[in-house]
């Protein structure tokens, strides 16, 4: 089955403590994507990826780093969390032509 | 002023009406046109997708652009309950090269179906 695969889905962590959300698709994609979603503002782009160790800042990437050693894998790391940074994160995949975007199903992060 | 813009609603319809959602945008070098779907707890997913102006319709939906007015639409015929969602518009220039991948969202626009 094609998918997008994130995880954790669940995250309560501290402010400071670094973490990593890690993203995976199957479908043999090149480009990849990380998005936060938060209310009233809708899905905004926060890095994206468009081929093995191709990244580009999206329209907020303060306080996220993203790797892309492998084609299959796009971690989202943040290595001082604080609490503006508690939300929705989605991972999306999409093969050359872009447009059309898979997500995975969310990780909800909570920065106390 | 936004790129695009989408009411929030919420909007609510009995079962079996005619669902009209709609964006509106101001970036003139869009050329794709996407609508997803996304179910309370559950990422998007992609429901339809246009090139450039026209209709296209797949089953009980069917999405319009109007590249003239920078407008598009979102049609569910005979809705059920399990429409009830949030629709999110999406638009991207595709113009190829850096930069083209990028898709911007509307805001969405809660549904919800009464049986």
């Amino acid at each position: 089955e094609a998918q997008v695969t994130q995880n954790p889905r669940y995250l309560i962590t501290v402010t400071g403590k670094k973490l990593t959300v890690t993203c995976s698709q199957n479908m043999n994609h090149e480009y990849m994507s990380w998005y936060r979603q938060d209310p009233g503002l809708g899905l905004r782009q926060i890095y994206y990826s468009m081929n093995v160790e191709v990244t580009d800042k999206g329209d907020v990437p303060e306080g996220y780093k993203v790797s892309r050693k492998e084609k299959r894998n796009f971690p989202l790391i943040l290595e001082s969390p604080s609490p503006n940074q508690t939300s929705l994160y989605f991972c999306a995949s999409s093969d050359w032509h872009g447009n059309i975007q898979y997500f995975g199903a969310g990780t909800r992060l909570s920065v106390l | 002023q936004k790129e695009v813009e989408q009411d929030p609603g919420p909007l609510s319809v009995p079962e079996g009406a005619i669902v009209s959602l709609n964006c509106t945008y101001s970036n003139s070098a869009f050329q794709y046109f996407m609508w997803y779907r996304q179910y309370s707890r559950k990422g998007p997913e992609l429901l339809m997708y246009t090139y450039s102006s026209g209709n296209k319709e797949d089953g009980r939906f069917t999405a319009q652009v109007d590249k003239s007015s920078k407008y598009i639409s979102l049609f569910i015929r005979d809705s059920q309950p399990s429409d009830s969602a949030t629709y999110l518009c999406a638009m991207s220039e595709g113009r190829g090269g850096a930069g083209s991948y990028q898709l911007t969202f509307g805001k969405g626009t809660k549904l919800s179906v009464i049986p």
